[in-house]
C-alpha cells in the first residue's frame, strides 16, 4: 500500500537549534509538498518539489529550507529554530500527471515544539 | 488576504440532520476544487472534489454544489453521524498552478451530536 510517512512524530527542540524533518514516500509521486497546521490557519505550504533535486518556495518559506535528494525523500530543515515555528508539519505527496494529478496524500504528522 | 473562504468556522448538527459547509474563492482561474476531512490528531485526507465543469458531485452523503458564477462551493452532508466529526476543509488549485499547488481555507469544524 501506498504511504506517505514522517520522522520524528514528536520533537522537542531549543530555541536556535537546528532541526530536521523527515518524510518518506512510496508512493513514486513526483511532487512532494511540506505543510504547516495552526489553529485559525489551517494548513499553509511552505515548500513543495517537482522530483529530486528540485526545490520551491511556497507561501510561507522564510525560516525554512527543503531538500529532495531522491523521489522518495523530502526534508524540511529550520537551521535556527524559533518558538513561533511551534506547530503541526506534514508532508504530502502527489502525481504530477494522470486522473488523481490534483490529489494529495498526507502523512501522519509531526509535531514540534521550539522551547 | 486569504484567497479561500470558508464558513462557519464551527458547526453543530444532530444526528440524522444535514450539514451545510460553505466555502468561497477569489480566483476565477481555479478549476479543482477538492473537500479534505481531518479527523483528531489525524492527517487530512481527500473527501470529495469537483471540477467545474459541472456544478454538482455526489458521493454517498456527500455533495458538492458549486456556482462558478458567484464563485462559490458549498458541501452537503445528509443524514449526518457522530462519525461525521470532523474538520472539513475546502481547497483550490489553478489549471497550470506550478507543482499541483492547493490552496486550503482555514477549514470548518463540524460537530454532530447523537
Amino acid at each position: 500500500e501506498a504511504a506517505v510517512t514522517q520522522s520524528p512524530r514528536n520533537k522537542v527542540a531549543v530555541t536556535g537549534g537546528k532541526v530536521t524533518l523527515s518524510c518518506n514516500q512510496t508512493n513514486n509521486h513526483n511532487n512532494m509538498y511540506w505543510y504547516r497546521q495552526d489553529t485559525g490557519h489551517g494548513l499553509r505550504l511552505i515548500h513543495y518539489s517537482y522530483g529530486a533535486g528540485s526545490t520551491e518556495k511556497g507561501d510561507i518559506p522564510d525560516g525554512y529550507k527543503a531538500s529532495r535528494p531522491s523521489q522518495e525523500n523530502f526534508s524540511l530543515i529550520l537551521e535556527l529554530a524559533t518558538p513561533s515555528q511551534t506547530s503541526v508539519y506534514f508532508c504530502a505527496s502527489g502525481d504530477a500527471l494522470g486522473v488523481n494529478q490534483d490529489t494529495q496524500y498526507f502523512g501522519p504528522g509531526t509535531r514540534l515544539l521550539v522551547l | 488576504q486569504q484567497q479561500v473562504r470558508q464558513s462557519p468556522q464551527s458547526l453543530t448538527v444532530w444526528e440524522g440532520e444535514t450539514a451545510i459547509l460553505n466555502c468561497s474563492y477569489e480566483d476565477s482561474t481555479f478549476d479543482y476544487f477538492p473537500w479534505y476531512w481531518q479527523f483528531p490528531r489525524e492527517s487530512p485526507a481527500l473527501l470529495i472534489a469537483i471540477r467545474p465543469v459541472s456544478n454538482k458531485k455526489e458521493d454517498g452523503r456527500f455533495t458538492i454544489f458549486f456556482n462558478k458564477r458567484e464563485k462559490k462551493l458549498s458541501l452537503h452532508i445528509t443524514d449526518s453521524q457522530p462519525g461525521d466529526s470532523a474538520t472539513y476543509f475546502c481547497a483550490a488549485s489553478g489549471r497550470g498552478s506550478s507543482g499541483n499547488k492547493l490552496i486550503f481555507g482555514i477549514g470548518t469544524l463540524l460537530s454532530v451530536k447523537p
